[in-house]
């Protein structure tokens, strides 16, 4: 079946950069996403890629995807303080839904 | 302004009542989906609707039941045989090939 696995806890210090973790079983994803969830409130969309791709960059993130060890990984540049939330990964299967992992609580200690 | 929107935001309910949470969107969205986040934890799915007038079963769907007469709504019940209903609930809504979510604020449900 389908299951996302992620670290539960990250701390950086503002400045530094953070790299994500997360692996996944199911080999038809088609889409994997990277979400933000603040306290208390619903998940943002942060970025996604498609699976026939290795890498995508937007400004301050990196995504990167290992298809062959189902790994997926978003580096965040220069993190800040307001970038402490939690961190989901999740897949898109040919099924048509999406499964989340647990999410990775980020600190960033100024 | 598009968006999906949760109502209400906490919602206190005795034990044995069932209680409906409102999930409204105008993004024009064919698909909706109901989470249930308990503390620590990831999302579960509840129920899911990829067009009007049909819904499918998630991974937690005992105790819970939603319908889809309208594109835009996509209400959830949590009924008494959910037997422990204190959660954060999510709704959002999808289109398009790449499926990406998008979610409302959710709803803190405390059952006393």
């Amino acid at each position: 079946g389908e299951d996302v696995e992620q670290s539960l806890f990250l701390s950086v210090r503002e400045g530094d950069s953070s790299v994500i973790n997360c692996t996944y079983t199911d080999s038809s994803s088609t889409y994997l996403y990277w979400y933000k969830q603040e306290p208390g409130a619903g998940l943002q969309l942060l970025t996604y890629i498609f699976s026939n791709m290795d890498m995508k960059q937007d400004q301050r993130l990196t995504v990167l995807l290992n298809k062959k060890d189902k790994h997926l990984s978003l580096r965040i540049a220069d993190t800040q303080t307001g970038d402490s939330a939690i961190y989901f990964c999740a897949e898109k299967t040919n099924a048509g839904k999406s499964t989340f992992g647990d999410g990775t609580t980020l600190t960033v200690k100024p | 302004d598009g968006g999906i929107t949760q109502s209400p935001k906490y919602l206190f309910r005795k034990e044995g009542q069932n209680v409906t949470l409102s999930c409204e969107q105008n993004l024009n969205h064919d698909a909706m989906y109901w989470y249930r986040q308990d503390p620590g934890q990831g999302l579960r799915l509840i129920y899911y609707s990829q067009i009007v007038n049909d819904f499918q079963k998630g991974d937690i769907a005992e105790g819970y039941s939603v319908s889809r007469e309208k594109k835009e709504s996509f209400p959830l019940t949590v009924t008494s045989a959910q037997k422990n209903p204190t959660a954060f609930y999510l709704c959002a809504s999808s289109a398009g090939t790449s499926g990406e979510q998008f979610f409302g604020p959710g709803t803190r449900l405390t059952v006393l």
